[in-house]
C-alpha cells in the first residue's frame, strides 16, 4: 500500500524567506512522486513529478524538489518566497504498475509582507 | 485554448435530490477522473475510467454514479444516497490511460452544498 503524509498543515513564511514544505511517502516499489499547487476556488496544476530520471527536480515557479530514498522524503523548497505562492500545495504518490494516485492532506502556505 | 471545463461552479442540493456536475475537456485524453476534496483531508477518488464506455469505482464510490459515453465527457451524478455531499469536487483528466508516471490535468471545480 502506498501513503503520503505532509508535515504540517499550515506553513507560514515571509516575503523573500525560504521555503520548505515536508512530504515523506511510504511505497512498497519504487515511487513516481508529484507536487501540486491549489490556488484558492481552483483545480490543481502540477508543480514538478520525480520519475527516476534524477534526485533534483526543477519545476515551475522556481520551486525544486529533491528525492531522497533513504529518508522516504520528498520535500519541496523555494529558495525565495513571494507573496503570489500563497496557496495549498499537495504531495502525491504513485508506482509503476498501478493506476491511482495518491494526494497528501495538503500544507497551506502563507506569505507575511 | 485546450482545458477541462466544469460546470456549475456552485450547486445546491435539497434533500432526496439527485444532481449532476458536469465534466468536460478538449485535450483528447483517455483518462479521466472525479475526485472528493474536503478541508484537511486532501483528495480522494470517486471513479474514473481509462477509456469510452468504461469506468471503475475509486476508493469512495457509494452515493456516486458516472457515465463516459463520449471521450471528452464524464459527468458525475450525486444521488440522494450520498447522505453527506458537501465538499468540493474536482474533475481530471490524463493523456493515455491513466498510467502510474502521468500528470493529471485539473478543471477548477464544483462546489457542491446542501440546501
Amino acid at each position: 500500500a502506498q501513503s503520503v503524509t505532509q508535515l504540517g498543515s499550515h506553513v507560514s513564511v515571509s516575503e523573500g524567506a525560504l521555503v520548505l514544505l515536508r512530504c515523506n511517502y511510504s511505497s512498497s516499489v519504487p515511487p513516481y512522486l508529484f507536487w501540486y499547487v491549489q490556488y484558492p476556488n481552483q483545480g490543481l496544476q502540477l508543480l514538478l513529478k520525480y520519475t527516476s530520471a534524477a534526485t533534483l527536480v526543477k519545476g515551475i515557479n522556481g520551486f525544486e524538489a529533491e528525492f531522497k530514498k533513504s529518508e522516504t522524503s520528498f520535500h519541496l523548497t523555494k529558495p525565495s518566497a513571494h507573496m503570489s505562492d500563497a496557496a495549498e500545495y499537495f504531495c502525491a504518490v504513485s508506482s509503476f504498475g498501478g493506476f491511482k494516485t495518491i494526494f497528501g492532506a495538503g500544507t497551506r502556505l502563507f506569505v507575511k509582507a | 485554448d485546450g482545458g477541462i471545463t466544469q460546470s456549475p461552479k456552485y450547486l445546491f442540493r435539497k434533500e432526496g435530490q439527485n444532481v449532476t456536475l458536469s465534466c468536460e475537456q478538449n485535450l483528447n485524453h483517455d483518462a479521466m477522473y472525479w475526485y472528493r476534496q474536503d478541508p484537511g483531508q486532501g483528495l480522494r477518488l470517486i471513479y474514473y475510467s481509462q477509456i469510452v464506455n468504461d469506468f471503475q469505482k475509486g476508493d469512495i464510490a457509494e452515493g456516486y454514479s458516472v457515465s463516459r459515453e463520449k471521450k471528452e465527457s464524464f459527468p458525475l451524478t450525486v444521488t440522494s444516497a450520498q447522505k453527506n455531499p458537501t465538499a468540493f469536487y474536482l474533475c481530471a483528466s490524463s493523456p493515455g490511460t491513466g498510467g502510474f508516471q502521468e500528470t493529471q490535468y485539473f478543471g477548477p471545480g464544483t462546489r457542491l452544498l446542501v440546501l
